[in-house]
């Protein structure tokens, strides 16, 4: 299996522009999870789905921030207007059920 | 929630010494994971270690669950084994990992 598979590596962008970053998750697994990760916070939990679901979205910093999930091996999360505070490194993460998650490599976004 | 704090946070070694890494967390859990985040940037698996002891190669975990702490040993440290280590633990009666705040690892050469 080739993992989990995040795109792009690297997202430079403007403040006030849409940015989507995109996850495929392993195949089989049910479970999705959105993190994400600064020198201040550390790796904090965004949102997480069960079986396309989404469970807990309290950690979505703001409105500006939303994610789906419209399919078992496929999930977005975008973030409309960025802002520089938004820079960090986003992972996506997928597990198969309560059993072990596996990370991405990840997506690292800056804000200018 | 969950408190999960890890030990100590930075730690410069020489190559070819012995480390043990400690997670401390505040609440019973069914599982902990260890992983070792690369100079790159990647969160690549190391265990997955509700309770007892798992070894692969030099490295080697123990979770005693009852008193809340899980350990993890590096021997024979090599350079490539830079970088930070996380332990996560899963929120209670949720599924989402609580992330410790890291072990820095250097290992000089």
């Amino acid at each position: 299996d080739a993992g989990v598979i995040q795109s792009p590596r690297h997202e430079v962008t403007e403040m006030g522009q849409e940015v989507t970053l995109r996850c495929k998750p392993i195949s089989g697994h049910n479970s999705l999870f959105w993190y994400r990760q600064t020198m201040m916070r550390g790796l904090e939990l965004l949102i997480y789905f069960n079986n396309n679901v989404p469970i807990d979205d309290s950690g979505m910093p703001e409105d500006r921030f939303s994610a789906k999930m419209p399919n078992a091996s496929f999930s977005t999360l975008k973030i409309q207007p960025s802002e520089p505070r938004d820079s960090a490194v986003y992972f996506c993460a997928s597990s198969l059920r309560r059993s072990e998650a596996f990370f991405g490599q990840g997506t690292r976004l800056t804000v200018v | 929630g969950i408190q999960v704090e890890q030990s100590p946070p930075d730690l410069i070694l020489q190559e070819g010494a012995n480390s043990t890494l400690r997670c401390n967390f505040s609440d019973s859990v069914n599982n902990l994971q260890w992983f070792h985040q690369n100079p790159w940037g990647q969160l690549i698996n190391l265990f997955y270690i509700p309770s007892g002891t798992k070894q692969n190669g030099r490295l080697s975990a123990t979770t005693v669950a009852t008193e809340r702490y899980s350990l993890l040993y590096i021997s024979s440290s090599q350079t490539t084994d830079s970088g930070v280590y996380f332990c996560a633990v899963p929120s209670k009666g949720a599924q989402k990992l609580v992330f410790g705040q890291g072990t820095r690892l250097t290992i000089n050469p």
